[in-house]
């Protein structure tokens, strides 16, 4: 079966600090990946999504960036943490036509 | 542009009552729609999936339905539990050459004794 796995769970970080948090899926390959932020109080927002190895599109300006280095592995980065990084971060996979899509636990993090 | 409006945006019922959930979409080529269930501090997980073909799909006291004519969903929640409390989020996929998700913004529900 497949299973998706996010970490760290919570992550408390000072500003401009580097950030990377990191999702692997087991037991699927060539999933559609995603990382989302969801701010308290409000809906996920699309930060990235990845199609395959490498390829990346970004959704919304920021100074967050994703890479994949391998087929069921999804990283998100920042060089220089800001106030407003903080939330809760969910990674999830898809399907390539759509066709399921599951969702990681979470990292709650918070800039401080 | 695709979009996911969902209703109400929070809702309070008695334990043991029944409610709905609306969702109506623009999105364009449907693909499917699922309902997703969020615990506070959790990631969603799956409830229901419906494709264009398909009305209605229970999961339990999950009931949801599709209306892929005038594309609305809705879920029905029967004899509700307080473990039942969440966000309840409405995704709808596209075709697009590959697929994407469009989000809805959630209804928070509260169960009270």
């Amino acid at each position: 079966s497949q299973t998706i796995h996010q970490w760290p769970a919570t992550l408390v970080q000072p500003v401009g600090s580097p950030l990377s948090l990191e999702c692997t899926v087991e037991g699927t390959s060539n999933p559609n990946l995603y990382w989302y932020r969801q701010a308290a109080g409000r809906g996920l927002q699309l930060l990235f999504y990845s199609v395959g190895i490498g390829q990346i599109s970004s959704e919304v300006p920021q100074n967050l960036s994703a890479s994949r280095p391998q087929d069921r592995q999804f990283i998100l980065s920042s060089k220089k943490l800001l106030l407003s990084d903080s939330g809760f971060y969910l990674c999830a996979w898809s399907t390539s036509n759509g066709v399921g899509a599951f969702f990681g636990q979470g990292t709650r993090l918070t800039v401080v | 542009k695709n979009q996911v409006e969902q209703s109400p945006q929070s809702l309070i019922i008695l334990e043991g009552k029944n409610c709905t959930l609306q969702c109506n979409y623009t999105v364009s080529p449907f693909s499917n729609l699922r309902w997703y269930k969020q615990d506070t501090g959790r990631g969603p997980v799956s409830l229901t999936i419906m494709t264009f073909s398909e009305n209605t799909k229970s999961n339990g006291r999950y009931t949801a339905t599709l209306d892929a004519d005038t594309k609305q969903s809705s879920l029905h929640i029967t004899a509700s539990q307080l473990s039942d409390s969440a966000s309840y989020i409405c995704v709808v996929s596209a075709h697009s050459g590959y697929s994407t998700l469009t989000f809805g913004k959630g209804t928070m529900l509260l169960v009270s004794p």
